[in-house]
């Protein structure tokens, strides 16, 4: 079967670095994207990879490595408002997401 | 450009009564994907639309159906509710979608489902 792995939830302190890690198996691989949810409203997206490597925008940043299957979300300088729930979704042999079930990130002052 | 439009936003029902959830897309968006979500399980794939045409569908039973009209809104059906239904429903537009695209997901804030 198709499987998502995330940590259910991760605390940090404001101004710190966090990272957030997804391990998948999936019927093939297209592509991986990050995406933010806050609480009560709609996921938005962060950032996709379909080769290795580290993508950086601004204080967000995700790796992959597609032989180890694995992926991690970076930010830096943390903010109040980057609590919410990370959600890590990969894109399997016929474009279809599989999602994980999410990871929720409590900021602490 | 406004973004994803669901209604209702919150929805009461009973057990073994239908509902219908809409879905208008962000304009230019022919592709609109509806997923489940609830707590824990993360976001489960019901099914994609593409210009009116259903191109890709999830695990859920028969109950649940939906349709996309020229226009390219979209509405979902659950008919004969039962408790675990309860959920939060999202759609999500965009430019492509579906086989051979990795257009991203705009997605709606969703219309919260109690089954009582």
């Amino acid at each position: 079967g198709q499987n998502i792995d995330q940590p259910t939830e991760m605390t940090a302190t404001e101004g710190a670095i966090v990272q957030i890690n997804c391990t998948y198996q999936t019927s093939g691989f297209n592509g991986l994207f990050w995406y933010q949810q806050h609480a009560g409203e709609a996921p938005t997206f962060l950032s996709y990879n379909v080769l290795d490597g580290l993508e950086e925008k601004g204080r967000f940043s995700s790796f992959l490595s597609r032989s180890k299957g694995y992926s991690y979300l970076l930010l830096k300088e943390l903010q109040m408002k980057d609590s919410a729930s990370y959600l890590c979704a990969v894109s399997d042999s016929n474009y279809q997401l599989i999602w994980g079930a999410g990871t929720k990130l409590i900021i602490k002052p | 450009k406004a973004g994803v439009t669901q209604t209702p936003r919150y929805l009461i029902k009973t057990r073994g009564q239908q509902v219908t959830l809409s879905c208008s897309p962000i304009s230019g968006h022919r592709s609109v994907s509806w997923y489940q979500q609830t707590p824990g399980q993360g976001l489960q794939f019901l099914f994609e639309y593409f210009s009116e045409t259903q191109r890709n569908k999830g695990n859920f039973p028969g109950r649940f159906s939906g349709r996309q009209f020229s226009n390219s809104r979209s509405e979902m059906n659950v008919s004969t509710l039962e408790l675990g239904d309860s959920a939060l429903y999202l759609c999500a537009s965009s430019l492509a979608g579906g086989f051979g695209s990795n257009s991203p997901l705009h997605f709606g804030n969703g219309t919260r489902l109690t089954v009582t």
